[in-house]
C-alpha cells in the first residue's frame, strides 16, 4: 500500500547509456514531480505535472524527458547519461497544486 | 522569487537536549510552510505544516509557528532522541504554485 513508489531503487550504469525511472502514486493526486538531490542533500525541482500536463520545467537538459501516461504515473527517461547525472532522484505527488508533497523512496543513480 | 533559508548544519546534540533549527523565508502573499524530515536512505516525509499566520504545526514532539511578522518558521523540540538524527528541510509553497521551494537542509546528529 505504498503511496508513492518508484523503481528501481538503485541504478548503476555506464556513461552514454539511456535509462528510465518509473513512478506511480495511488493517492489519487493531481500533481506529480521529479526532484534531484545531490550529494550535499540539496533538492532541486526538475519537472512538475498537473493532470498529465507539464507545468514546470526547471532548465533541465533536454536529455531528461518526463512522460505522464496518466495522472497516477510520471516516468523519467534519461538519454546519454553523464557522470554529473549521478544523484538521488525523487518522485513526489500532491493532491493539487499549492499543497504539500508526498515523496517516494528515491532512486539512487550512479553513472560510471 | 521565493526562497527559504535555514540554519546551516551539521548540528550535533546530546540526547534530551533542546533543538532549534531556524528557518526564514521570502515569498509573495501567504504561503503554506512545512518541515520535512529525511532519515538515512529514505525519502522526505512531511513532519509538520502551517497554512496561515500564527498557526502552530506539531508532530512527534516537534513544533513550529508561522510568524508572518518575522517571516520565520523555526523548528523546535524540547528533548531530542537518537532516533531524531536525520536531515530536516524547511519548505514553502504558494497557493496554486506548481512546486515547493526547499531550504538546503540541516543535518542533525543526536548522540547518546
Amino acid at each position: 500500500d505504498t503511496a508513492v513508489s518508484q523503481t528501481p531503487k538503485y541504478l548503476v550504469t555506464q556513461m552514454g547509456n539511456d535509462k528510465s525511472i518509473k513512478c506511480e502514486q495511488n493517492l489519487g493526486h493531481d500533481t506529480m514531480y521529479w526532484y534531484k538531490q545531490d550529494s550535499k542533500k540539496f533538492l532541486k525541482i526538475m519537472f512538475s505535472y498537473n493532470n498529465k500536463e507539464l507545468i514546470i520545467n526547471e532548465t533541465v537538459p533536454n536529455r531528461f524527458s518526463p512522460k505522464s501516461p496518466d495522472k497516477a504515473h510520471l516516468n523519467l527517461h534519461i538519454n546519454s547519461l553523464e557522470l554529473g547525472d549521478s544523484a538521488v532522484y525523487f518522485c513526489a505527488s500532491s493532491q493539487k497544486t499549492g499543497t504539500e508533497a508526498f515523496f517516494g523512496q528515491g532512486t539512487r543513480l550512479t553513472v560510471v | 522569487g521565493d526562497s527559504v533559508t535555514q540554519m546551516e548544519g551539521p548540528v550535533t546534540l546530546s540526547e534530551e537536549a533542546f533543538l532549534t533549527i531556524n528557518c526564514t523565508y521570502t515569498a509573495t502573499g501567504y504561503p503554506s510552510l512545512f518541515w520535512y524530515v529525511q532519515y538515512p536512505g529514505e525519502g522526505l516525509q512531511l513532519l509538520l505544516k502551517a497554512t496561515k499566520a500564527d498557526d502552530k504545526g506539531s508532530n512527534k514532539g516537534f513544533e513550529a509557528t508561522y510568524r508572518k511578522e518575522t517571516t520565520s518558521f523555526h523548528l523546535e523540540k524540547g528533548s531530542v532522541q537518537v532516533s531524531d538524527s536525520a536531515v530536516y528541510f524547511c519548505a514553502l509553497i504558494r497557493h496554486n504554485a506548481g512546486k515547493s521551494t526547499f531550504g538546503d537542509g540541516t543535518t542533525l546528529t543526536v548522540k547518546p
